[in-house]
Parts: C-alpha cells; sequence; structure tokens
C-alpha cells in the first residue's frame, strides 16, 4: 500500500493561498494522486486528482513533481469556509483497499 | 438520487446490539464502498462491492460486521453484538466504474454510531 504523509494542521489567512505537501515515495507507477476536503458531520468530498506535472479546475491546483513521490495541494485566496481536513490518497492500479486516506491535513483559516 | 443517501444519521446502541445501517448509492454506480471513521482519524476501509458481488472485505474489524448489496444498489452494513469499539461514522462511498479505483468517489454523509 502507497503509504502518504501530509502535515497535521495548517493555519491560514483569508485571501492567502495555501499549500498543502503530501508526501508519497513508494507510489506505483499506475497510481494517480487524489485530494479529498472534508468538512466536519460530512463525508469526503472530491477536490483535484492528477498524474503528472500540473492540472488546474475551478477550485484549485496540483502539482506533481516529475519523480512523483510528493504532490502539492495549492487553494488560491482561502476563505473561512475553506477550513477544512485535507487528504492526499494514492492509488487506482490495485485494489479497493489501497485508497487510504491517513490522518489528513487540518487547515484552518483565520479572518 | 441526486447523491449518496445513508440512514440513519445518527444511531444509539447499548452494546451487545445488532445494528443495520442502509447505503443508497448514486442510481447507476457500479462501486460501492464502506469506511469506518473514528473520531479525529482519517476513513479506514472496510469492504468493496461491484454490483452485488463482494469483491473485498479485508478491512472488515472483526466477523461481527458483515455488508450486503443483494441487488447491485442498496447496501447494508450489519454489525452485530455491538461493542462499544464500534462507535464511529460509518461512511458509505459510490463510484461509477468497477475496477477503476482511480476514479472520483462520491460519499454520504455519513452514519454516526453510539455504542454505550
Amino acid at each position: 500500500l502507497a503509504k502518504t504523509t501530509q502535515p497535521i494542521s495548517m493555519d491560514s489567512y483569508e485571501g492567502q493561498e495555501v499549500n498543502i505537501t503530501c508526501s508519497h515515495n513508494n507510489i506505483a507507477t499506475n497510481d494517480y494522486i487524489t485530494w479529498y476536503q472534508q468538512f466536519p458531520s460530512q463525508g469526503p468530498r472530491f477536490i483535484i486528482q492528477g498524474y503528472k506535472t500540473k492540472v488546474t479546475n475551478e477550485v484549485a491546483s496540483l502539482f506533481i513533481p516529475a519523480d512523483r513521490k510528493s504532490s502539492t495541494l495549492s487553494l488560491p485566496r482561502v476563505s473561512l469556509s475553506d477550513t477544512a481536513v485535507y487528504y492526499c490518497l494514492v492509488g487506482g492500479s490495485g485494489s479497493a483497499r489501497q485508497l487510504t486516506f491517513g490522518s489528513g491535513t487540518q487547515l484552518t483559516v483565520l479572518p | 438520487g441526486a447523491g449518496v443517501s445513508q440512514s440513519p444519521r445518527y444511531k444509539v446502541a447499548k452494546r451487545g446490539q445488532d445494528v443495520a445501517l442502509r447505503c443508497d448509492p448514486i442510481s447507476g454506480h457500479v462501486s460501492l464502498f464502506w469506511y469506518q471513521q473514528a473520531l479525529g482519524q482519517g476513513p479506514e476501509f472496510l469492504t468493496y462491492f461491484q454490483n452485488e458481488a463482494q469483491l473485498d472485505k479485508s478491512g472488515l474489524p472483526s466477523d461481527r460486521f458483515f455488508a450486503e448489496r443483494p441487488e447491485g444498489s442498496v447496501s447494508t452494513l450489519k454489525i452485530q453484538r455491538t461493542q462499544q469499539e464500534d462507535s464511529a461514522v460509518y461512511l458509505c462511498a459510490s463510484s461509477l466504474r468497477a475496477g477503476h479505483f482511480d476514479e472520483k468517489l462520491f460519499f454520504g454523509s455519513g452514519t454516526q454510531l453510539s455504542v454505550l
């Protein structure tokens, strides 16, 4: 199973850009990197997914270096409503069990 | 339906009781997953269905846990003789295709189980 490592928590202020890095040293060749967001009392929600280089959608960007051993989720101009837990997942080429969430990163956005 | 629906939203059980948790996935989604999330932790994989077939149950913590999806749509997670350590949020997720574990997962809001 591809293990991921993320910071436990991060603080930011409204309007700032936030970058959360995930380490996944033993990522497999066919694995994808996926990020989810979870608010209290809700299930995780898909944010973005990538395989290599850079992916951007309407809410975030995902940067993946050439060796794919890490990835960085970038949230531009965060607001208070972005306060949540963010999970990095690595998988897709193996079994369902391989989709391990880890403990995630608690992002707190301050006014 | 518009999303993944789980019921009940909250369940309180006395130790030793049996409970059944229901998941209605998005219509047409082939894959269905159950996760257990303890307080302050990330979701932990329990089991995976492809249509009605339970292809992976390696995450079920004991033989007191049982899941089924008899018609390939609604799924039920049953916990027999509940213990205090079973207290957690149980999340259900579905995805469109079979065996594509890089696909986006759609989660329900979960059932919060409290065993007293």
